[in-house]
């Protein structure tokens, strides 16, 4: 089983600061997906990424894939408290199961 | 198009009890799982199952068991809880991956479990 190691796992700011995330693992992975889950609630998709070096924007929030296909990062610009939630990376290896990253909890105060 | 469907919400069960949850999807995706989560653990994959007929076991399967009974339905079974399975389990099905779009798994809205 692939690991994926998410960091930080908290990260506590102020509505308006910009903040990057970051999904790390030593394999190749075919596509690699993030997901935002809001209290008492499931994750929802946010973005897939498949192409190594591929970035994509997702309004305030940007995804790049490595070039290696190993790694990622979220950033999100000028962050704002509906942005609050546990942000989850996970890795689809090719085969029928994904390997989710343990989390990072973000917590955007006003 | 409800999406992903569990049931129920909330459980308390008793040490040694039995339970099923249920969950069920109406986008006819072939894949279903079933994960458990845990403050600092993350998602952690149970059963799933990769079509109509099969079930396989994943990272944590020890103390369930899994049916899917049909396309739509994939359910989970405690047969004896017990207090280490408190947890919020997702049940969640995947849309099957294209080179260009890769993989999508869609989650249910989860089953808050306590075992005393």
């Amino acid at each position: 089983t692939q690991l994926l190691e998410q960091s930080p796992q908290f990260l506590s700011i102020q509505e308006g600061e910009n903040l990057t995330v970051y999904c790390n693992s030593s394999s190749v992975f075919s596509s690699l997906q993030w997901y935002r889950q809001e209290p008492g609630e499931g994750p929802v998709l946010l973005v897939t990424v498949v192409t190594g070096g591929e970035v994509k924007k997702l309004k305030r929030l940007t995804f790049q894939f490595g070039d290696a296909r190993k790694d990622s990062s979220l950033h999100i610009t000028a962050a704002q408290p509906g942005d609050t939630g546990l942000y989850l990376c996970a890795g689809d290896e090719g085969y029928s199961t994904l390997t989710f990253g343990k989390g990072t909890m973000l917590l955007v105060s006003p | 198009n409800a999406g992903v469907t569990q049931t129920p919400k909330f459980q308390v069960l008793k040490t040694g009890q039995s339970m099923t949850l249920q969950c069920a999807q109406d986008m006819n995706h072939n894949s279903m799982y079933w994960y458990r989560q845990d403050p600092g653990m993350g998602l952690r994959l149970i059963y799933y199952s990769a079509s109509e007929g099969t079930t396989d076991k994943g990272e944590v399967p020890n103390g369930y068991n899994v049916s899917r009974l049909n396309k739509r339905e994939f359910s989970l079974r405690l047969e004896s809880a017990a207090p280490s399975q408190t947890s919020v389990y997702f049940c969640a099905s995947r849309r099957t991956a294209s080179m260009l779009s890769g993989d999508t798994q869609y989650f249910g809205p989860g089953t808050r479990l306590t075992v005393l």
